[in-house]
């Protein structure tokens, strides 16, 4: 079975720019989460999505971070315009429903703004 | 709120136990997890523990929770050069079907020969 993918791999980008986030999840897991590392730091919660729906975004920073997943299957997070504190690593993770539904995560996607 | 706190580097020898250590704040935590990320990788789950057990072992892991101190840990046996990786610990609060994981910095475990 295919575990959770993310695309692209590395992103580097000019301030100003824009780059959008894939993540496809595991067959079947209706729930979706994004997180992101800031170097150093700790791995942070973004939004969380039960099929196409959000369920919690109070995780986003502000509103440069657009996160959609139309037909509740693959998930995209835009970050327009890119600022250099966005640089980091952006991890996706997929679980079936239910509080105790392990979280399975993506390699990430390592975005630098310059 | 939820905040979690693990110590920023372990240094061991191979064949020695690791065990690193990490606490938590939430109470109402249901489920408590260790993932492991090797350079370059994503976050690989080791294992985790029900908020109301107080230890599991899983072959060379094991993991104690004091939950009166909100106090979390993970022992390796026999650690190998394999091992090192960045471990982190993470608290899991149930929300709207699914949960939330609070993580902590990571501690960056190095084995030496």
């Amino acid at each position: 079975e295919a575990g959770v993918t993310q695309f692209p791999s590395h992103s580097v980008i000019e301030k100003g720019q824009t780059v959008t986030l894939r993540c496809d999840p595991i067959s079947g897991h209706d729930n979706l989460y994004w997180y992101r590392r800031v170097m150093g730091k700790e791995i942070k919660f973004l939004l969380h999505f039960v099929k196409e729906s959000k369920q919690d975004e109070s995780g986003m920073p502000n509103n440069r971070f657009l996160a959609e997943r139309t037909g509740g299957t693959y998930s995209t997070l835009k970050v327009q315009p890119a600022e250099l504190e966005d640089s980091g690593v952006y991890f996706c993770a997929s679980s079936p429903l239910g509080p105790s539904g392990t979280q399975y995560f993506g390699p990430g996607t390592r975005l630098l703004v310059l | 709120g939820e905040d979690v706190e693990q110590s920023l580097f372990l240094s061991v020898r191979e064949g020695d136990s690791s065990v690193i250590n990490c606490t938590y704040t939430d109470s109402s935590s249901t489920y408590l997890y260790w993932y492991k990320q090797e350079p370059g990788a994503g976050l690989q789950l080791l294992t985790y523990i029900f908020s109301n057990m107080d230890m599991k072992q899983d072959q060379r892991l094991t993991v104690l929770l004091n939950k009166k101190d909100k106090h979390l840990s993970l022992r390796i046996a026999d650690t190998q050069t394999g091992d090192s990786a960045i471990y982190f610990c993470a608290e899991s609060i149930s929300r709207g079907g699914g949960n939330k994981l609070t993580f902590g910095t990571g501690t960056q475990l190095k084995v030496e020969l």
